[in-house]
């Protein structure tokens, strides 16, 4: 099915542990972005990447380092986790930051639920 | 400074009867605003969008109404069904920046 596929689903980290949430999707899209949400709150930007090749940051991108390895995928990666990143991770893609995109939305994949301890 | 607000965390309606979910912004360069629904355990899915040149945008039982001289907008499902259940978060684009800002979403309950 077309779509956006995030990897893993559930993960648990101990503080200090490394680790990379892997997104992938295949409606060609320009646009990739990574979100997290925390109970009670709405989704805050961490890292975007408008097209191939250029990536830049959001809301909250401290602690994170982002990848877009090709059109299709971009990665998330913490490379020290502490318990504030307990969260729910979304990747979302679109067709561009333009107009189109705004009509259109984001795609979002499931998520990826993770627990730092 | 939240620049998209949703000030009710939660709405209870009646099956068949209006859903009305409201929205708050506070940045005029948004061009673009749009409605996700959200099921538990499932990432958001795409609603409905609405240009800043417009004030109305329906497609089926959703529409959604701009004022943005008052900077706000809402989301009218009719009539409201079971399945509507979820949370509904509000997002704000503007078409350079090509992101999106969320609000913190309403939780709709629609009891049959």
């Amino acid at each position: 099915n077309a779509g956006v596929t995030q990897t893993p689903k559930f993960q648990v980290l101990k503080t200090g542990q490394s680790m990379t949430l892997q997104c992938a999707q295949d409606m060609n899209h320009n646009s990739m972005y990574w979100y997290r949400q925390d109970p009670g709150m709405g989704l805050r930007l961490i890292y975007y990447s408008a097209s191939e090749g250029t990536t830049d940051k959001g809301e909250v991108p401290n602690g994170y380092n982002v990848s877009r390895l090709n059109k299709r995928e971009f990665s998330l990666r913490l490379e020290s986790a502490a318990p504030s990143q307990t969260s729910v991770y979304f990747c979302a893609s679109s067709e561009g930051n333009d107009r189109r995109g705004g009509r259109y939305g984001y795609t979002f994949g499931s998520g990826t639920r993770l627990t730092v301890v | 400074d939240q620049q998209v607000k949703q000030n009710s965390p939660s709405l209870s309606v009646q099956e068949g009867r209006i859903s009305i979910l409201n929205c708050d912004y506070t940045n005029s360069m948004f061009d673009y605003f749009l409605w996700y629904k959200k099921y538990p355990a499932e990432g958001p899915t795409f609603l409905i969008s609405i240009s800043s040149i417009k004030d109305k945008n329906e497609d089926g039982r959703f529409t959604v109404f701009l004022n943005k001289s008052a900077k706000h907008l809402s989301l009218h499902i009719v009539p409201s069904q079971p399945g509507d259940s979820a949370v509904y978060f509000c997002a704000a684009s503007y078409s350079r920046a090509g992101k999106s800002t969320f609000g913190d979403g309403t939780t709709l309950t629609v009891k049959p």
